[in-house]
């Protein structure tokens, strides 16, 4: 069965360093998602991603978060400047979508610890 | 979107059917209902969807009355595995696809 993998599973930086999350869609899906849940807290949306662009994004996507498909498989996730408070676990997922009906597959997900 | 309520956490032994109602009194008309189950550690995953009546998969049955006000994800005969938490979700494609998750209702099954 097809899957959403993501690289690395564990990530510790420092402080005001850029880190960037790598995630492989499932191949014939078309829309990307980027999704955090902090430890203890319920998930939530980051960006979505369709056609090249970025076609929704959430309050807490700011100006450090950019989000790139390098290549017809990567989709990555690039903090510019972590802080402490960026640490979480961060899930891509990929999707494709019939009328109503949009199953998101989600990766395993990256641990971002930042120091 | 319409908010979604559902009870914080549940209880139940191997072997029982553990029936968790959702409730969702402002949903639209082009909303569907979406449950996902999530282990810790890991992402969450769809479980089953449905728009009114029932859906049953090969994990899982949704009930949803003909008011749509509620909805009840039903399993069947649940093992120590099924312990997780599982997210009642209302969506619409017309509003984006943007998963909106609450805190869901954590499943416990003891032997």
């Amino acid at each position: 069965e097809p899957e959403v993998t993501q690289t690395p599973s564990h990530q510790v930086t420092q402080m005001g360093q850029e880190v960037i999350l790598r995630c492989v869609p499932i191949s014939n899906h078309l829309y990307f998602y980027w999704y955090r849940q902090i430890l203890g807290q319920k998930v939530e949306f980051l960006v979505s991603f369709y056609n090249n662009e970025i076609s929704e994004k959430s309050e807490i996507f700011d100006d450090q978060f950019s989000v790139e498909r390098p290549d017809g498989s990567n989709f990555t996730l690039k903090i510019r400047s972590t802080k402490l408070e960026d640490s979480a676990m961060y899930f891509c997922a990929s999707s494709e979508i019939r009328d109503n009906y949009n199953e998101q597959f989600f990766g395993p997900g990256t641990r971002l610890t930042v120091l | 979107l319409a908010k979604t309520t559902q009870p914080i956490s549940m209880d139940s032994y191997e072997g029982q059917e553990v029936n968790i109602t959702c409730s969702h009194n402002n949903i639209a008309t082009n909303d569907y209902i979406t449950w996902y189950q999530q282990f810790p550690s890991q992402g969450p995953r769809f479980i089953i969807q449905g728009y009114k009546t029932k859906v049953t998969n090969e994990v899982a049955s949704l009930f949803i009355p003909a008011d749509r006000k509620s909805s009840t994800l039903s399993l069947p005969r649940v093992s120590l595995s099924d312990t997780a938490v599982y997210y009642c979700l209302v969506v619409n494609s017309n509003s984006g696809y943007a998963l909106n998750f609450g805190k869901g209702t954590s499943l416990l099954v003891t032997p």
